[in-house]
């Protein structure tokens, strides 16, 4: 069965710090990747994908993710993260060779940025 | 562009009664939504994919006559929780599923708080 796999369950950090957060995930086939975010009290939003091309994608407000598809992982990253980027943060992967298109979350790690 | 909309956010009911949540597209046709569930500090666990003219596909583990699910359009899904019982308060979201470029993109609404008293 497919599975994704997010190592840091709470991260803490301090303004401008660099942030990476790890995903893995367990599928040989063919998958797109996600990366979504939920800010305190809001429903969740697509930060970044990737389903081919070019495996480092640029998303939103400063973040990115590199596809290893050697390593099975799409970990996120930000060079210098703010107060603003307090969430929590879900990695997600759709296998394309399912039938369906539903996605398969990871269990999301909790970011807190420190002013 | 691609917004989904929940209704009610909020809702509490007394146990034994039934509650329905509304799933709507607002400017996208979605063949297929999602429905998950959400634990405090937890992440989403999907309940079941809702087809539209067709029968949902539920989870291992989700119990399909007590979660109802209906979708009727290309934009609305509903979902029903048959003689809700306090063990069913949680966060229901659900997803619409766009075809964009390489691939399909999951949008999300903002949920359905249910307290079962």
């Amino acid at each position: 069965a497919q599975s994704v796999s997010q190592h840091n369950h709470h991260v803490i950090l301090s303004e401008a710090a660099s942030l990476e957060l790890g995903c893995n995930y367990s599928y040989g086939g063919t998958v797109n990747l996600f990366w979504y975010v939920q800010y305190p009290g809001q429903h969740l939003q697509l930060l970044l994908k990737y389903f081919s091309g070019d495996p480092l994608v640029k998303g939103i407000k400063g973040f990115e993710a590199e596809f290893i598809k050697s390593k099975f992982s799409f970990n996120l990253r930000k060079p210098s993260v703010q107060w603003s980027d307090t969430a929590e943060y879900f990695c997600a992967v759709h296998s394309r060779s399912g039938a369906t298109n539903k996605l398969i979350f990871g269990t999301g790690t909790l970011l807190a940025v420190q002013p | 562009g691609a917004v989904v909309s929940q209704h009610p956010s909020w809702v509490i009911c007394k146990s034994g009664t039934s509650v329905k949540i509304e799933c709507r597209s607002l400017d996208f046709q979605a063949t297929t939504m999602f429905w998950y569930r959400q634990f405090p500090k937890q992440s989403l666990m999907l309940m079941a994919t809702s087809n539209e003219g067709s029968k949902a596909t539920y989870e291992q583990g989700v119990e399909k006559d007590k979660f109802l699910i209906n979708h009727a359009s290309l934009t609305l899904s509903t979902l029903t929780v048959t003689s809700a019982h306090p063990e069913d308060s949680s966060f229901y979201i659900c997803s619409a599923s766009l075809r964009t470029g390489g691939g399909y993109e999951q949008y999300f609404g903002p949920g359905t708080r249910l307290t079962v008293t």
